[in-house]
């Protein structure tokens, strides 16, 4: 069963720092591309970052660019995203999403805050 | 990027009734490359649809998509009460990726 379980989200200041981890199980990881898409409280999706197997391919949305930065460790099974200088209009839900065309699988998300 | 404008924003209606979501893209979507989720409240999406028409694994065949080129359509058949939700498209054909702002069905 493919799972994907997201984590390290909480309170933070604006300005601050924070990196989400997404655990992956069921799949082999390594063979696949990963996203990242966040919601903010009663909003839409918005597709924020790719990673594609080995890292070879990399996108970032213009509202997280030079900010955010994502990474993999396929050895851990686990995707990453370190978020810097975050600001009010980071606050949301942030999901992996496993990556086929189309995002098939979805974490729960992990809850980020952003505010003094 | 590929601009999704989804209508209506709301649509309110009763269980057993038919409910038809519309989903138009800003250019043509590439290969038809347009899938649907549903998200309930407090969980994460769920893909229903992918290829504008294909169900995926596990989702009931009341669930039906439609469309080609820059409209797409999502029907249920006849609503159970489970499905009432927010339902958003996604174009997959072109980067970056893009969703629709999402339609919520509601109980009437």
């Amino acid at each position: 069963e493919v799972q994907l379980v997201e984590s390290g989200g909480g309170l933070v200041q604006p300005g601050g720092s924070l990196r989400l981890s997404c655990a992956a199980s069921g799949f082999t990881f390594s063979s696949y591309s990963m996203n990242w898409v966040r919601q903010a409280p009663g909003k839409g999706l918005e597709y924020i970052s790719h990673i594609g197997p080995s890292s070879n391919a990399i996108y970032y949305a213009d509202s997280v660019k030079g900010r955010f930065t994502i990474s993999r460790d396929d050895g851990k099974n686990s995707l990453y995203l370190q978020m810097n200088s975050l600001g009010d209009e980071d606050t949301a839900v942030y999901y992996c999403a496993r990556h086929y065309t189309y995002f098939d699988y979805w974490g729960r998300g992990t809850l980020v805050t952003v505010s003094s | 990027e590929i601009v999704l404008t989804q209508s209506p924003g709301t649509l309110s209606l009763s269980p057993g009734e038919r409910a038809t979501l519309s989903c138009r893209a800003g250019q043509t979507v590439s290969s038809n490359y347009l899938a649907w989720y549903q998200q309930k409240p407090g969980q994460a999406p769920r893909l229903l649809i992918y290829g504008a028409s294909s169900r995926a694994t596990g989702i009931p065949d009341r669930f039906s998509g439609s469309g080609s080129g820059t409209d797409f359509t999502l029907t249920i058949s006849r609503l159970e009460p489970e499905d009432f939700a927010v339902y958003y498209c996604q174009q997959y054909g072109s980067s970056p990726r893009t969703f629709g702002q999402g339609t919520k069905v509601e109980i009437k």
